[in-house]
């Protein structure tokens, strides 16, 4: 049974680089499209960008020039780093797999940007 | 790039009841060469990752039970649960998939 976990630091200073990385385990990342979907507190839901395992990337505009999510096929991971942090970057951060709709998703993890 | 918006943003309904939830997309997500919609319904109850209910408008994923459905084309979409359960207390999003991916802004679902 595949699963994703997210992992990277918890509190980001602003102007700095939010760093996650997304494990996938029980199966391989070879195939399918991987996503970022990221979540503020009390909000909905805004999608970040998605990923081929062969390294093709597609961004939501409104973050293309912050964003890029890369591949790790080796480790069965890929990644996300997002530039120049404000407050409003905080937000639970998920990771899916993404074969068209959003089959199976990480648990999120919560990234606060605060000095 | 395509817009979802969703109505109501709330709604209560009693035990029992059916609870309808419409999604409209700002352009028609129908792919004319397969006939499908890239449409997809989640729901997410607090504290919880989203859970994909439906995708292609209509279809259920596995172990969702029956009482969810979707349908509609095009641009106009509707989730109905036929009998609202105590557990389906949650907040409920479309998620259009034939350009990128974008989410309606959510529809909160409560007990009358």
């Amino acid at each position: 049974q595949v699963q994703l976990q997210e992992s990277g630091p918890g509190l980001v200073k602003p102007s700095e680089t939010l760093s996650l990385t997304c494990t996938v385990s029980g199966g391989s990342i070879s195939s399918y499209y991987w996503s970022w979907i990221r979540q503020p507190p009390g909000k909905g839901l805004e999608w970040i960008g998605y990923i081929y395992y062969s390294g093709s990337t597609n961004y939501n505009p409104s973050l293309k020039s912050r964003v890029t999510i890369s591949v790790d096929t080796s480790k069965n991971q890929f990644s996300l780093k997002m530039t120049s942090v404000t407050a409003a970057d905080t937000a639970v951060y998920y990771c899916a797999r993404d074969p068209n709709a959003l089959d199976i998703w990480g648990q999120g993890t919560m990234v606060t940007v605060s000095s | 790039d395509i817009a979802m918006t969703q109505s109501p943003d709330s709604l209560a309904v009693s035990l029992g009841e059916r609870a309808t939830i419409n999604c409209k997309s700002s352009q028609s997500v129908l792919y004319s060469s397969n006939k499908k919609n890239y449409l997809a319904w989640y729901q997410q109850k607090p504290g919880q990752p989203p859970k994909l209910l439906i995708y292609w408008a209509s279809t259920r994923e596995s172990g969702v039970p029956d009482r969810f459905s979707g349908s509609g084309s095009g641009t106009d979409f509707t989730l109905t649960i036929s009998s609202l359960q105590a557990e389906d207390v949650a907040v409920y999003y479309c998620q259009q998939y034939y350009s990128t991916r974008t989410f309606g802004q959510g529809t909160k679902v409560e007990i009358k």
